[in-house]
């Protein structure tokens, strides 16, 4: 069974502070995988995937960045926390670009 | 500019067969349906997708208008635990990964 961790749980990082945000698939090799957050009250809006390791796709420019070391881990990241980037972020899987994704538990981020 | 309009809640009681409505009147004709739902402080739930047929599976009937502009989410015998905000999203075949989540439509399940 495939099974897909998000690490932190939740964080609390101060404004101008780095950030590194992780996912990790397990059980499923060359998934597509993709970084998603939300804020408070907002709609969720889909940030990045990737297709295969070293590939990222920019979907929103969030002052964010993400990269996909090895097949099964997914990361984003920033040099400097924004207030704005207070929310929620999750991480989804694919099989393929048709099919259905599958998310995360999510990671809560409170930027002060 | 949403391409699909939901109603922005529904109440049912449990038991009862649900059905989310669902317009995309400007739908391009190798776009996909999908439905997802998520409760609070979770991530989203697949629930189902089609493109011109009507498809079921262990959670829900997906019936598609025959011209596509519409398509209903029917989910049986609810429970306290479909309660969720339901999201119906278009994803244009070969694209399948941009996923635009709007505000979906929050179903009440009361007891």
């Amino acid at each position: 069974a495939q099974t897909i961790h998000q690490w932190p749980v939740a964080e609390i990082k101060a404004v101008g502070s780095p950030l590194s945000l992780g996912c990790t698939i397990k059980g499923k090799s060359s998934p597509n995988l993709y970084w998603y957050w939300q804020a408070t009250g907002g709609t969720l809006q889909q940030l990045f995937y990737s297709i295969t390791v070293g590939q990222v796709e920019s979907v929103v420019q969030l002052n964010l960045s993400a990269s996909r070391p090895k097949d099964d881990q997914f990361i984003l990241s920033t040099e400097k926390l924004l207030l704005s980037h207070s929310g929620f972020y999750l991480c989804a899987w694919s099989l393929d670009r048709e099919g259905e994704q599958y998310f995360g538990p999510g990671t809560r981020l409170t930027v002060l | 500019d949403a391409k699909t309009t939901q109603p922005d809640s529904m109440e049912s009681t449990e038991g009862e067969t649900v059905h989310l409505p669902c317009s995309h009147a400007t739908i391009s004709g190798n776009e996909y349906i999908y439905w997802y739902r998520q409760v609070p402080l979770q991530g989203p739930e697949y629930v189902t997708h089609g493109l011109q047929q009507n498809t079921t599976n262990s959670m829900a009937f997906l019936a598609i208008a025959s011209d596509r502009k519409s398509s209903t989410l029917i989910l049986p015998h609810v429970s306290l635990r479909d309660a969720a905000v339901y999201h119906c999203i278009l994803s244009p075949q070969g694209t399948g990964s941009k996923l635009s989540f709007g505000k979906g439509a929050k179903l009440t399940v009361s007891p």
